[in-house]
């Protein structure tokens, strides 16, 4: 089975911008959720969507959306960059049974630098 | 608030030597405690995992001791290998709690020196 597939890999922008990011989950997995990775502040949950549904959001600003398609395939957008948005942006899929308790399997990433 | 204390930050230990690393949680909801390794440039990816109901559980050169009442738990990594050099992370999560999903440590660079 392919894994978690995170486009673009890598990505620069400058403040003020906004900026969408994608996650293909394992085939057949219907959660997807988005964490944000950095040096100072570690791995911090963004949101949580199965079945095109959010169904748990972290302590982040409203400038950080997303939502899910049908096919439980993920975009998480953020307006208006800021430089404090510079991060490695996870992206983890599941099969969205028993969602807390349940292996997430993580893609590689999209590296985000905003300037 | 840091729900998820891990330490140390860093850890140097040589070939064939134990890796201990910990973790301490403030939340008695949390009932599931995953650890996650990460290589540079990939995504996490599940180690081992443990429920409360059960102190230790191994699952070849890594073990998880579980300690209840004084909410920590612990990563042990025996006969360290120079391949096991990554970056663990703890991390816990309340079964339908307001939580959010999995809450983390900061994380344990890991070197295994030949």
């Amino acid at each position: 089975k392919a894994g978690v597939t995170q486009t673009p890999r890598y990505l620069i922008k400058t403040r003020g911008q906004q900026v969408t990011l994608s996650c293909s989950p394992i085939s057949g997995h219907r959660s997807v959720s988005w964490y944000q990775q950095t040096p100072g502040q570690g791995l911090q949950f963004l949101f949580e969507y199965f079945s095109e549904t959010q169904r748990n959001k972290g302590n982040f600003p409203g400038r950080f959306s997303g939502r899910q398609f049908s096919n439980s395939r993920s975009e998480m957008n953020v307006s208006t960059l800021e430089l404090g948005d510079s991060a490695l942006y996870l992206c983890a899929s599941s099969l969205g049974v028993r969602i807390h308790q349940e292996t997430q399997y993580f893609g590689p990433g999209t590296r985000l630098l905003v300037l | 608030q840091q729900q998820v204390k891990q330490s140390p930050q860093s850890l140097i230990v040589q070939k064939g030597g134990i890796s201990i690393i910990n973790c301490a949680y403030e939340n008695t909801a949390f009932d599931y405690f995953p650890w996650y390794q990460q290589f540079p440039g990939k995504g996490p990816a599940l180690l081992i995992a443990i429920r409360p109901d059960v102190s230790e559980k191994k699952e070849g050169r890594f073990t998880i001791s579980f300690n209840k009442s004084a909410k920590q738990f612990s990563l042990h990594i025996m006969d360290s290998q120079p391949g096991d050099s990554a970056t663990y992370f703890c991390a816990a999560s309340d079964d339908g709690g307001s939580q959010g999903n999995l809450i983390f440590g900061k994380g344990t660079k890991l070197s295994v020196k030949p």
